[in-house]
């Protein structure tokens, strides 16, 4: 069974700085999508960025962009120029690309980070 | 990406009742998913609700406990029944539509029973 692995429960950045939050999978699939989510206090979850596991170049959105390491099974979360509002839990989740009907995410337990002035 | 709402936004509820939450999409969506999430944790996926059929359930959750409807493209609900402290969490809704791979949350309901 595939599962997702956050091993920081809470990180911490100074504004402006970078910050990198950790997420690792397990799967015997070849194929497949990775997520990362941003939940804010306000609770509505966002979605962040998104990996297909068939390319090989990173995905970049703005300030956030990941470092896919698809033999090691990683798919890290680098926040570059952190700002107040990067505030929130940070979930990781995967979904199998040949999922047919069962197109369900699998979750990690989050990060939460906050952001220091 | 979709717009989703749901009602109530939270609400306070009496053990033994029950409480019908709905949600609804601005576009036509393939798959609806719903979701309990207790503060401050992970996302439990409770059922997949697809158009015209009966609502996948994860397994611990029944139909008796969480019935789901799901009329149309657009909207679906969510009932959670006979409510003990036990069900207090949030509850979000989710879509993906057509071949996207992409889920899409609506803002939740937080639900509190006493």
């Amino acid at each position: 069974a595939q599962t997702v692995t956050q091993s920081q429960p809470e990180m911490s950045v100074q504004e402006a700085e970078t910050v990198t939050l950790s997420c690792t999978y397990d799967t015997s699939e070849s194929d497949y999508y990775l997520f990362w989510y941003k939940q804010p206090p306000s609770r509505q979850m966002i979605l962040v960025i998104r990996q297909e596991a068939y390319k090989q170049q990173n995905a970049t959105e703005n300030r956030f962009s990941v470092n896919f390491q698809k033999a090691a099974k990683s798919f890290s979360l680098k926040i570059s120029d952190s700002q107040l509002g990067d505030a929130a839990m940070y979930f990781c989740a995967y979904r199998a690309l040949n999922a047919g009907n069962n197109r369900k995410l699998i979750w990690g337990l989050g990060t939460s980070l906050a952001v220091n002035p | 990406s979709a717009v989703i709402s749901q009602k109530p936004s939270r609400d306070i509820c009496q053990r033994g009742t029950s409480l019908t939450i709905q949600c609804q999409v601005d576009s036509q969506v393939t798959m609806m998913f719903w979701y309990r999430q207790q503060p401050g944790q992970s996302l439990t996926l409770i059922a997949t609700a697809n158009q015209g059929s009966e609502a996948t359930y994860e397994s611990g959750f029944v139909i008796d406990k969480f019935p789901i409807s799901r009329p149309n493209l657009t909207f679906s609900t969510l009932t959670v029944s006979n409510m003990s402290p036990e069900d207090s969490s949030i509850y979000l809704c989710s879509v993906t539509s057509g071949n996207s791979y992409e889920q899409y949350f609506g803002p939740g309901t937080r639900l509190t029973v006493t």
